[in-house]
């Protein structure tokens, strides 16, 4: 069964700080691995996308790595701001699926002063 | 641009009922997904329509059914409401037939009760 897990479930970090957030996908044959934000009532925003050639991307403060070999993906974000509270979603795409999309259950993330 | 839209944003309707939701996507956008987000099991995909086809289905029952028009509107339908269908469903717009970027509408809060 194709799945998508994330960890940690939840995070809680001081603004400035960094951190990183760990995804692990059994989905295959693997097409594109996605990383989005969705801030609490509303849609999720995307952060990058990777192809299975991509081993790493960056968005600003954003950066997502990705081993196609082990099948895991991070996103790490540097120097914390406290807009970056909401959920982090793993997303792993089917090579012929379209945009028919596998998520994993994210990762709430908060930011304290 | 205009973002994708949907309506309506929040409904409430009680079991047995019929629901209709609509999703109008970003101007010159002709494929539209839509997923159902729950607190227990995240963002599922329902079904993608590409030029007024469905193209891909997930795994729900045929009481979740959809359309798209030719001006690539879709709405979706959930017939004989269930408890269980209570949840955001959002919609997503994608630019050409193989696009990796898919943009997120606000969503439809539907709470059955």
């Amino acid at each position: 069964k194709n799945q998508v897990e994330q960890s940690p479930q939840s995070l809680i970090i001081l603004e400035g700080k960094n951190c990183t957030l760990q995804c692990n996908y059994t989905v295959s044959p693997f097409s594109n691995l996605r990383w989005y934000k969705q801030d609490t009532g509303r849609g999720p925003v995307s952060l990058t996308i990777m192809t299975f050639s991509e081993n790493t991307k960056s968005n600003g403060r954003y950066t997502a790595t990705l081993d196609a070999d082990t099948k895991q993906s991070s996103l790490h974000i540097t120097a914390s701001q406290l807009s970056d509270s909401a959920s982090y979603i793993c997303v792993v795409s089917l090579t012929g699926g379209g945009n028919k999309l596998t998520f994993g259950t994210g990762t709430q993330l908060k930011v304290e002063l | 641009k205009a973002g994708v839209t949907q309506t309506p944003r929040y409904l409430i309707k009680t079991r047995g009922q019929q629901v209709t939701l609509s999703c109008s996507p970003i101007s010159g956008h002709r494929s539209v997904s839509w997923y159902q987000q729950t607190p227990g099991q995240g963002l599922q995909f329902l079904f993608e329509y590409f030029s007024e086809t469905q193209r891909n289905k997930g795994n729900f029952p045929g009481r979740f059914s959809g359309r798209q028009f030719s001006n690539s509107r879709s709405e979706m339908n959930v017939s004989t409401l269930e408890l269980g269908d209570s949840a955001l469903y959002l919609c997503a717009s994608t630019t050409r037939d193989r696009s990796y970027e898919q943009y997120f509408g606000p969503g439809t809060r539907l709470t059955v009760t």
